[in-house]
């Protein structure tokens, strides 16, 4: 079973553009989160969609948007973005039908904003 | 008060040698408890899930939870260079129907 996949690896942006960034979760699997990851902060949760509806909210600014395809395919969206958004973004995908089953990560989306 | 809350380390144990790793957590709510291994670069990686108190073993890692006092923590015997990774704690709360990690421990094995 292929795992999640994400793209694109790397990102190289200038403060105020805006980047988009895919996620497709592990067959079967319905429930897309996405996490900024930064060596001070750790693991933020940003946000998580199901079944194409956003499902939960992290406290982040609405600079940060996504959304989830029918196919349960996902994608985040930052705009206007900053220094501060440098980051490793990673999606998450999980299954079992159960609000609690684990989470399972891509391989990440590198981030910088210069 | 953080909702999990992990030393962040680092932690150095010899090759052969028992790894302790401990979460606390804040909400009695909560239902299940996951340990992932993060390497360096890469993304985490789910080791162990565990959802009643008590121990659960997979070969070399043990995960041990105890609800009452809320804490969580992972054992690996054996450790071995490769084991060398931070491992983050995450929770399944009840608030917001939403999981928190730990901001991790960095462990070092040294042969």
């Amino acid at each position: 079973k292929a795992g999640v996949t994400q793209t694109p690896r790397y990102l190289i942006k200038t403060r105020g553009q805006q980047v988009t960034l895919s996620c497709s979760p592990i067959s079967g699997h319905r429930s897309v989160s996405w996490y900024q990851q930064t060596p001070g902060q750790g693991l933020q949760f940003l946000f998580e969609y199901f079944s194409e509806t956003q499902r939960n909210k992290g406290n982040f600014p609405g600079r940060f948007s996504g959304r989830q395809f029918s196919n349960s395919r996902s994608e985040m969206n930052v705009s206007t973005l900053e220094l501060g958004d440098s980051a490793l973004y990673l999606c998450a995908s999980r299954g079992g039908g159960q609000l609690n089953s684990p989470l399972h990560f891509g391989n990440g989306t590198r981030l910088t904003v210069t | 008060q953080k909702e999990v809350e992990q030393n962040s380390g680092p932690l150095s144990v010899p090759e052969g040698a028992i790894a302790s790793l401990n979460c606390t957590y804040s909400d009695r709510v909560s239902q299940s408890f996951f340990w992932y291994r993060q390497y360096s670069g890469k993304s985490p990686e789910l080791i162990m899930s565990i959802y009643s108190n008590g121990d659960k073993e997979d070969g070399r890692f043990t995960a041990q939870l105890n609800k009452a006092s809320q804490y969580v923590s992972l054992l690996i015997r054996d450790s071995q260079p490769s084991d060398s990774a931070t491992y983050l704690c995450a929770v399944f709360l009840g608030i917001g129907n939403q999981f928190y990690f730990g901001t991790g421990t960095s462990l070092t094995v040294i042969p």
